[in-house]
């Protein structure tokens, strides 16, 4: 058990909706990022944030959003859902946000849209 | 281009047997790290490298940061069914700590 808990496991949705997917980090991690991982594009970064700031950001789509709140849990918008948005989608937490770090990640959620 | 190759990108093995994984950058890196995610589960951190040339051992597994900080390697001896998984190395890029994964190597081990 890592201590990051996404909820929920697993989703379906139709094209078009929206969606939220739940991240709490471990408690004392002020680090969030979020992962996209799919067959054929792998691990690909989303979106960090830090002590509700949002600290980096990789190649993130418009229809998609984020946010940390005061109790450092945080939300990934999924908006306007394609099919190809289909994939794992997981949440870490680490204690810093620079440099050296251990990333430790939820069990994500399994988002299809239909 | 991914910024970390990894090869083989599949490996299917018998127990018992012993096996090598590469990832490969034309980068430098200070640090590269390999993580390994099992069915279902998020990826779980196996070690940090940080010295060029440094070898470092988690039991059956050793992991190896080339010289010149640009390449690594994890071999598994004795390869066990446990070992199933796809294997990931990362690194972190930019000011921020995030990690850019490579492209994995899925590896089954079988009876």
């Amino acid at each position: 058990d890592s201590g990051v808990t996404q909820t929920p496991k697993h989703l379906i949705t139709a094209t078009g909706q929206r969606v939220t997917l739940r991240c709490s980090p471990r408690s004392g991690d002020l680090s969030v990022y979020w992962y996209q991982q799919s067959l054929d594009q792998g691990l690909q970064f989303l979106i960090q944030y830090y002590n509700g700031e949002e600290r980096a950001k990789g190649n993130i789509l418009e229809r998609f959003s984020a946010q940390q709140f005061p109790d450092l849990h945080s939300e990934l918008n999924l908006s306007s859902l394609e099919l190809g948005d289909s994939a794992l989608y997981f949440c870490a937490s680490s204690p810093r946000s620079t440099g050296l770090t251990e990333a430790f990640f939820g069990q994500g959620t399994r988002l299809t849209v239909v | 281009t991914q910024l970390l190759e990894q090869s083989p990108q599949f490996l299917s093995i018998q127990e018992g047997e012993n096996l090598t994984v590469y990832c490969n950058s034309s980068s430098v890196f200070s640090s590269l790290q390999w993580y390994r995610q099992e069915p279902g589960e998020g990826p779980v951190l196996l070690v940090t490298v940080v010295t060029g040339g440094e070898v470092k051992k988690l039991k059956r597994l050793t992991f190896q940061f080339g010289d010149a900080r640009k390449d690594s390697s994890l071999h598994i001896t004795a390869a066990q069914p446990g070992d199933t998984g796809l294997y990931l190395c990362a690194v972190h890029t930019g000011t921020a700590s995030k990690l850019t994964f490579g492209t994995g190597t899925r590896l089954q081990v079988t009876l």
